[in-house]
This record gives C-alpha cells, structure tokens and sequence, in this order.
C-alpha cells in the first residue's frame, strides 16, 4: 500500500466548476506539500501545510493531521488550471531528505 | 532566470554512455535533490545533499553517482546508462533554515532517453 494516496487520479471539469483533490497519508508527517505540473514538465509549489487551512487566489488547501488527510480545493476553475496535482508528505521518521509523493491527480478543465 | 536550473533540457543517449545532468540554484539553498519521474508512479529520490561535504543515498541510487560542487550546484551522473533509467530528472531544493517554512523549488526538468 502507497504511503501517500490521492483521489481521483483523473479528473474532468467544466470551466467554473469548484473542484477537490484528496490526499491520505499513512505515516506521521511534519508537513505536506500540494504540488503542480503543467503539461510541459515543469513542477510549482503551491502549498505547505503543517495543520489548518491556507489560501492563494482561487486555491485552498486543508489539512487534518488528526485524519491524516489533506484536500486541495480550486473555486471557480479554469482551463489554466489544468495540471497534474501532486501531494507529497515529509515524514517525522526515516531520512530528512526524503518527500513521500503521491501519483498525482491528472485536472483537465474544458472550457 | 530561473531559480533552479537543469541542463541538459532533453537528451537521447545510448546504452553504455555516460551522462551527466547538471543542476545550478540562485536561492542560496542549502538543500539540494534529485529526483526521477516515471509514468504511473510518483515521483522517487535518487541523492540528496545538505551542504557541499554531504551526500546522502535515496530510495533508488543504484546506477546513478552525484557530485555537489559548490553549494548552488549538484550533478546527477548515469555512469552506463541503460533503457530503464529512461525518465524525466527533476533537481530540486529546499531551505533548512527556521521560519522559511521548507518550500522545494523543483528544475523545468530533464527529459532523459536512453537507446
């Protein structure tokens, strides 16, 4: 079993449409990243998150550390938003310099 | 200028050739890592560094070797490549420093084919 799962692996929107990620974790973290790709390869931080709720622009992020659980949510989608969304945990054990990513959600928002 | 960058972009190499992926940072970040991105998993560590005199194995460093020049750089080299270290490199770094909240900057990447 993956220690760091997300759901849906694909997703498909229509322009506008509010949108959830989820990210469940089996391991005790002491942050979590919500990460993007774009379809060039190219990888973007777009959160860090150690416990409640962050927001930047049309992106919030939650987290419950007691459910191990994390949502990335996009209001108001758009085609730009379309990316692969990665969640990745930094475990409170094993080695400091390693992230535990999950597959990623694939986005494809139409106009 | 980007903060964090990977040379060569895209390379085709054949098996057997050695081939070295070149990462160069302006954060002025400590941390420094490689990464491959295969489809269908996540991405998987190869090395990793937290200053210049230290260089620590990931999950998957079998067939690759780094070298941390200087802090701002970190060299990812196949020694004899083969098809199945096929993939896209991601470098990426991160500050270990308290308060900067440890966000990673990742490379556009590269996009390495092996023949």
């Amino acid at each position: 079993k993956n220690e760091v799962e997300q759901s849906p692996q694909n997703l498909t929107a229509q322009e506008g449409e509010f949108i959830t990620i989820n990210c469940s974790y089996s391991v005790g973290i002491s942050a979590l990243h919500w990460l993007q790709q774009h379809p060039g390869g190219g990888i973007v931080s777009l959160f860090m998150l150690s416990s409640g709720k962050k927001k930047h622009g049309r992106l919030i992020a939650t987290i419950n550390i007691q459910e191990k659980h994390s949502s990335l949510h996009i209001t108001a989608s758009h085609p730009r938003d379309s990316a692969v969304y990665i969640c990745a945990v930094r475990s409170m054990s094993g080695s400091q310099g390693n992230l535990i990513f999950g597959k990623g959600t694939k986005l494809s928002v139409k106009p | 200028d980007a903060d964090v960058t990977q040379t060569p972009r895209n390379r085709i190499t054949k098996t057997g050739k050695r081939i070295m992926l070149e990462c160069s940072q302006t954060k002025g970040h400590d941390r420094m890592y490689w990464y491959r991105q295969d489809p269908g998993l996540g991405l998987r560590l190869i090395y990793y560094s937290f200053d210049v005199k230290d260089i620590n194995k990931g999950e998957i460093s079998d067939g690759y070797s780094v070298s941390r020049q200087a802090q701002a750089k970190f060299s990812l080299s196949l020694e004899s490549a083969i098809p199945n270290q096929t993939a896209l490199y991601f470098c990426a770094t991160s500050d270990a420093r308290q308060g900067t909240g440890n966000t990673i900057y990742f490379g556009e990447g590269s996009w390495l084919t092996v023949v």
